[in-house]
């Protein structure tokens, strides 16, 4: 089983939908969460942390549930500028420093 | 400083040529780490450096790779006998060594990468 496993994707939806990203990691050591956001041919960015009780930033809510290890990311009234992959990103524990990263959610916005 | 760099930004090479990438990372961050990134897939750790010491690499990181930061500034990424399958997006990242653990932020900032072709 992959560390961190997403949705394979990819999603195609209208201006102003409403889209959700679903994650699962595999060690319950895992210590913080995060997504990041990719544009094609480009370098990865942090988009968001996780935090237990759930967060929001502006369109985007992100959630997490440590007993199910699973991880989400909800985007609202979509725009033509989120279209990009979305990377489900773990830091496993506080022996190790990486980030591990899952494959990405690819997102395609259309008008 | 206006973040990570990483150059070349484009290599091609020949199988069995040895090529080396360079990272500068921003310049108050310690920690630097390598990753590496094919089509389709996420990134993928390769090693971490805190300062000039090299705490982690990855079973992914074989004998043909090795990276330095020798004055804990900037590093670099050597891959000998290069072979088509170390085609890939080379990526470095740095961060502060600041509470990072459980930090919400964690503060990695990536480059933008070093893109590997080998023919």
């Amino acid at each position: 089983r992959k560390e961190v496993e997403q949705d394979p994707g990819p999603f195609n939806v209208p201006e102003g939908a409403t889209v959700a990203f679903n994650c699962t990691y595999s060690n319950s050591a895992s210590q913080s969460f995060f997504w990041y956001r990719q544009d094609c041919r480009k370098e990865p960015k942090l988009l968001m942390s996780v935090y237990s009780s759930g967060n929001e930033d502006g369109r985007f809510t992100a959630q997490l549930n440590r007993a199910s290890q699973y991880i989400s990311l909800l985007i609202r009234d979509s725009k033509l500028s989120d279209s990009a992959t979305y990377l489900c990103v773990v830091l496993a524990n506080q022996a190790g420093t990486a980030l591990i990263f899952g494959k990405g959610t690819t997102l395609s916005v259309s008008s | 400083d206006t973040g990570v760099s990483q150059n070349p930004r484009h290599k091609i090479t020949k199988r069995g040529q040895n090529v080396t990438f360079r990272c500068d990372p921003i310049s108050e961050h310690n920690r630097l780490y390598w990753y590496r990134q094919t089509l389709g897939q996420g990134p993928e750790f390769l090693t971490y450096f805190q300062n000039e010491a090299q705490l982690e690499k990855s079973r992914l990181l074989s004998d043909r790779f090795s990276a330095e930061r020798p004055k804990g500034s900037f590093s670099t990424l050597e891959i000998q006998r290069t072979e088509q399958g170390d085609s890939a997006m080379y990526l470095c990242a740095s961060s502060p060594n600041t509470g990072a653990f459980g930090d919400s932020n964690y503060g990695y900032t990536f480059g933008s990468g070093t893109r590997l072709t080998v023919v």
